[in-house]
């Protein structure tokens, strides 16, 4: 079947400008989650969704940062006044079941660049 | 805040030889380990997923290990092959989301 996918899979975005990241993840899985991969550090957490609504959004950095699930599947990964130091991969992964002990399957991520 | 180191942050290894490498993680309220491995450009794929103290996982030539008492686990592979040139991340599973380390990042010479 079908995996998570994200698109656009590379975006280019002046600084200051807003941006939105697409996660489509497999479907019935009701636990989506965002990271954030630096370079030369492991992905982090930004925002987990179960089902529709935001369960923790402790990850994300500041109010730039914004996420939404309308209807349960896709998300979307708003940032607004893009800044230099939000360059980075952007990870999407959905799950079967919310939990630390269930496995979570990725997308092949988002890689930003702000300019 | 949790913290999970991996070691060492990149490795060289020769075609055909076996190498291994550690992740470590604060051993109190353990709930699971998970190993993935990251090639450029694709998705992270799920390796492995721990959850008992003395856990042992193979798949092929790569298997892992797991102390959660000690706080570490090991993952090897066996015969390296050029397809396992890629980073390996480890990741704490929490209540709900996981916590990674740094990766290592491995290079298999021809």
């Amino acid at each position: 079947g079908a995996g998570v996918s994200q698109t656009p899979s590379n975006k280019v975005t002046e600084k200051g400008k807003y941006v939105e990241l697409r996660c489509d993840p497999i479907s019935g899985h009701t636990a989506l989650y965002w990271y954030r991969q630096s370079l030369g550090q492991g992905p982090e957490f930004l925002i987990y969704f179960q089902g529709t609504g935001a369960a923790d959004d402790s990850g994300l950095p500041n109010d730039r940062f914004f996420a939404v699930r309308p209807e349960g599947s896709v998300s979307t990964l708003k940032i607004q006044r893009t800044e230099r130091g939000d360059s980075a991969v952007y990870l999407c992964a959905s799950s079967q079941r919310s939990g630390g002990g269930y496995e979570q399957y990725f997308g092949p991520g988002t890689r930003l660049t702000v300019t | 805040i949790l913290n999970v180191e991996q070691s060492p942050q990149s490795l060289h290894v020769q075609e055909g030889d076996s190498t291994n490498f550690t992740c470590s993680f604060p051993s109190s309220n353990f709930y699971a380990l998970h190993w993935y491995r990251w090639e450029t450009a694709k998705s992270p794929e799920a390796l492995f997923v721990m959850t008992l103290n003395g856990d042992e996982k193979k798949k092929g030539r790569i298997s892992a290990t797991l102390n959660t008492k000690e706080g570490y686990s090991y993952l090897y592979i066996k015969g390296s092959q050029p397809e396992d040139s890629a980073t390996y991340l480890c990741a704490l599973g929490g209540a709900q989301k996981l916590v990674f380390g740094q990766g290592t990042r491995l290079t298999i010479n021809p």
